[in-house]
């Protein structure tokens, strides 16, 4: 089975103030990793992947997240927040050998105050 | 070029009765899931499509059923509604297997029993 946790419910940080966004992950094979941002009343808009290759992954909107194999961890951060990156963000993994489906975390709201 | 398209956007049924949802995925993309996303919570897989079959099923009741259809589109069916199915209901679209071209997302249907 796989799995994947966002402990955090809500993040706060100020504008232009770097962010990190928390996600780990269980997976019995390969993790493909995934995170997605929620606007409201919206669907799912893809930031960024991790498949293969460099642990550190650059993504739209200038948000970039690292994988750490070790820690099986996949945050995802911003060097300097805007406000119009408010919204809910949802980290996946997929297992690399078993199917396609994307198992999603609970998702952390964003709150970037002026 | 057409990202995924899903219809209607919102509804609202009364207990006890039958629904369909439709999307049709993004142009080049053969494969659909469906997704249910609860009020707070992240998505949860409900199947996937592609070639016209089920290849991949989620945790939830034979009440929920889906069709693909030669051109791709695809129909989520959920019968005798519950107050608990009340949710944004999203499909993504993808190329079977072809895990670099990732998942594209609808804006969803929102549904609401009652």
């Amino acid at each position: 089975a796989q799995s994947v946790a966002q402990p955090e419910d809500q993040v706060n940080v100020a504008e232009g103030n770097p962010l990190t966004v928390k996600c780990t992950y269980s997976v019995s094979g390969n993790p493909y990793l995934f995170w997605y941002v929620q606007y409201p009343n919206r669907g799912l808009q893809f930031l960024l992947k991790y498949i293969t290759g460099d642990n550190l992954v650059k993504g739209s909107y200038g948000f970039e997240a690292e994988f750490n194999k070790s820690q099986t961890s996949f945050h995802l951060k911003k060097p300097s927040a805007l406000v119009s990156d408010s919204a809910l963000y949802f980290c996946a993994v997929r297992d690399g050998g078993a199917g396609n489906m994307l198992t999603f975390g609970g998702g952390t709201r964003l709150m970037v105050k002026p | 070029d057409a990202g995924v398209t899903q219809s209607p956007t919102h509804l609202i049924k009364t207990r006890g009765q039958q629904v369909t949802l439709r999307c049709s995925p993004k142009s080049g993309h053969d494969t659909v899931s469906w997704y249910q996303q609860a009020l707070g919570q992240g998505p949860q897989f409900i199947f996937q499509y592609y070639e016209e079959e089920e290849r991949q099923r989620g945790n939830f009741p034979d009440r929920f059923s889906g069709h693909q259809f030669p051109n791709y589109s695809s129909e989520l069916n959920v019968n005798a509604l519950l107050l608990g199915d009340s949710a944004l209901y999203l499909c993504a679209s993808s190329i079977y297997r072809q895990d670099n071209y990732g998942y594209t997302f609808g804006s969803g249907t929102r549904l609401t029993v009652v």
